[in-house]
């Protein structure tokens, strides 16, 4: 069963282009969230989604940024118009419906970076 | 979700045991305690959650206080690849609710 998978590691835009990074939650882990982490800082959570729903968003700045876990295929966070400040590492979670809230799974993270 | 505190760093002899402090004075009956630890650049790890019983498994032990307004996580024999930001988390079990990662204490194992 392999783990969370977020791709790409590494990904380099220039200030105004799109970033689009994937997660692809754990078989049969229907719950994802997306945190991010700037350098030297801590982890922020971002949105959470179940399919086909956004269950919170607070987390989410309200300009630029969109998520969306689909029926099929993987969770999508879209950063459009990036700029330099969206630098940071993006890591994704996910856990079961029978997990405890607490029990969930982290990718190794999608490392943006703006120029 | 109750407020945790941690301290902000702490050091360990590679082979000693590491103990690891968590305060969380309010947490509430329902709410459980989780340890994650994250290794530089890499994405945060579970360790272990209790709810009151202190708890063992293969990386760690939780000891919870009586009261649950505090618990210590303790890593046995710390090794070098230990080194880390530990974070204590408290949270319920409601849906909806979410992981909620705090300063966490970073743990530098040395040799």
């Amino acid at each position: 069963n392999a783990g969370v998978m977020q791709n790409p590691r590494h990904l380099v835009r220039r200030r105004g282009q799109e970033a689009r990074l994937r997660c692809s939650p754990m078989k049969g882990h229907s719950h994802v969230y997306w945190y991010r982490q700037l350098p030297e800082e801590g982890l922020k959570f971002m949105v959470y989604l179940q399919k086909e729903n956004i269950i919170d968003e607070s987390g989410m700045p309200k300009e630029r940024f969109s998520a969306e876990f689909p029926k099929e295929g993987p969770s999508i966070l879209r950063i459009q118009q990036v700029v330099r400040g969206d630098s940071a590492a993006y890591f994704c979670a996910s856990r079961q419906t029978d997990n405890r809230v607490g029990e969930a799974f982290f990718g190794q993270g999608t490392r943006l970076t703006v120029v | 979700d109750a407020k945790t505190t941690q301290p902000p760093s702490m050091d360990c002899a590679e082979g000693r045991a590491a103990n690891l402090p968590c305060n969380h004075s309010t947490i509430s009956g329902n709410e459980y305690v989780y340890w994650y630890r994250q290794i530089h650049s890499q994405g945060p790890q579970y360790i272990i959650h209790g709810l009151k019983n202190n708890e063992t498994n293969e990386m760690a032990s939780l000891i919870i206080t009586e009261d649950r307004k505090s618990s210590t996580l303790i890593l046995p024999h710390a090794t070098l690849r230990d080194t880390a930001v530990y974070y204590c988390i408290a949270i319920g079990n409601n849906a909806g609710n979410m992981l909620t990662f705090g300063g966490g204490t970073r743990l530098m194992v040395k040799p």
